[in-house]
Formats: structure tokens, C-alpha cells, sequence
């Protein structure tokens, strides 16, 4: 079983409409989640944090179940510069701040 | 602030040849990573410096990649000899964290990466 798996997608959504993405991680010790941005031929970067409690920054919104291993991001009210691929990051416990990326899920916002 | 900055861009070598990717993360950035990322794939470490010494290299091919960091800084990550699957986006990252998860220095998980350099092995 893959440490981080997710959806591949791709999800292709109109502008304006919700989608959310799923992640499920196989580490129960794991400590710390992210979700990161790779747009096409670019490098990753850091979209937001998952915090216990869930998390908001605008339209996105994080949320964690350490019950279920499983990680979310929910997007809404889509935009065309939303169109990228979603990477699900993972960082088990101990060792020295090593992150362990999901194959990542393609979401294509058309107008 | 100047970014992570990664050299070449693109290599196309045949197999068996060799190839070094070159790295200078971010100033003052203790850690140092090299991932490789296939099409379709997400990033697969391959190494963690925490300043000049290996702290995780458990998933890097060692019959035939290296990688050092002279002095805490640049970093190279060298294959010889290429592969057909080699082909990939070489991507170096750094991040300021300087010690365990969970300890006092723990930081936000951000890593910075470079723009990649991009193997073709035919």
C-alpha cells in the first residue's frame, strides 16, 4: 500500500463549482499534513497547512480525520487559475522534517 | 529573496552516460532535499541534507546516484550510469527546519523548491 494515495483525477469542473479532493495516508503516527500546488511544468508550492481542527484561507478549506487517515481539501467557487494538479503531503513522525507526496489529483476548471 | 536556483534546465544524454545536477537552495536554509519526479507521479525523495550530512538516503539508488553538499550549501546530485527510467524532473528543495518533528525547532513544513532540471535518458 502507497504511503499517500489520492485520486489522480482529472476532475473537470465548471467555473464557480465546488470540488473536493480526498486523500487517505497509511502512517497512523503521521504528525503533519499539507496540501501543496504543482501547475504544469512548474515546481510545487505550499497552498495551506491541515490542521487538527480543520482549517479555512478563503475558498479553500482543509480538514483532517486521524480516525480515517484521511485528508480533504474542499475549493469553491472555482476559478480558471485554479486549474493545477493538488498534491497531498504527509510527514510521519520523528526524523528530520521529511515529507512524503501523493501522486497528486489534476483539476481542470473550463469556463 | 533569491529562490532556489537549480542547474541545467534540461538534459538529454543517452543511457549509460553520465549527468550532475547542481543546487543552491536558499540562504541560511539548513536542509537540503533532492526529489525525483516521474510523469504522472508525485515527488519521491531521494535525499535529506541537514546542513552538510545525510540524514535520510534510504530511497536513493546508491549503484549508481550520489549526491554530496560540500560545506553546507550547493549541493550535487550525480547518475552514473543513466538509466532509461532515470528519466525525470530532478527537483531540489530546502527549508529552514533544523531539527526533529515534534522537537523545539520544528517549523511549518514549507519546502522551497527550484525549478527542476528536467533528464531525458535515450
Amino acid at each position: 500500500r502507497k504511503e499517500v494515495e489520492q485520486d489522480p483525477g482529472p476532475f473537470n469542473v465548471p467555473e464557480g463549482a465546488t470540488v473536493a479532493f480526498n486523500c487517505t495516508y497509511s502512517n497512523s503516527a503521521s504528525q503533519s499534513f499539507f496540501w501543496y500546488r504543482q501547475d504544469c511544468r512548474k515546481e510545487p508550492k505550499l497552498l495551506m497547512s491541515v490542521y487538527s481542527s480543520g482549517n479555512e484561507d478563503g475558498r479553500f478549506t482543509a480538514q483532517l480525520n486521524r480516525a480515517s487517515q484521511y485528508i480533504s481539501l474542499l475549493i469553491r467557487d472555482s476559478k480558471l487559475s485554479d486549474s493545477a494538479t493538488y498534491l497531498c503531503v504527509v510527514k510521519p513522525s520523528g526524523g528530520y522534517n521529511k515529507l512524503i507526496f501523493g501522486a497528486g489529483t489534476r483539476l481542470a476548471v473550463h469556463p | 529573496e533569491a529562490g532556489v536556483a537549480q542547474s541545467p534546465r534540461y538534459k538529454i544524454i543517452e543511457k549509460r552516460q553520465s549527468v550532475a545536477f547542481w543546487c543552491n537552495p536558499i540562504s541560511g536554509h539548513a536542509t537540503l532535499y533532492w526529489y525525483q519526479q516521474i510523469l504522472g507521479q508525485g515527488p519521491k525523495l531521494l535525499i535529506q541534507f541537514q546542513n552538510n550530512g545525510v540524514v535520510d538516503d534510504s530511497q536513493l539508488p546508491k549503484d549508481r546516484f550520489s549526491a554530496e553538499r560540500l560545506k553546507g550549501v550547493d549541493s550535487t546530485l550525480k547518475i552514473q550510469p543513466a538509466k532509461l527510467e532515470d528519466s525525470a524532473v530532478y527537483l531540489c528543495a530546502s527549508s529552514s527546519l533544523l531539527g526533529l518533528a515534534g522537537g523545539p525547532y520544528e517549523g511549518t513544513g514549507e519546502l522551497f523548491f527550484g525549478e527542476g532540471s528536467r533528464l531525458t535518458v535515450l
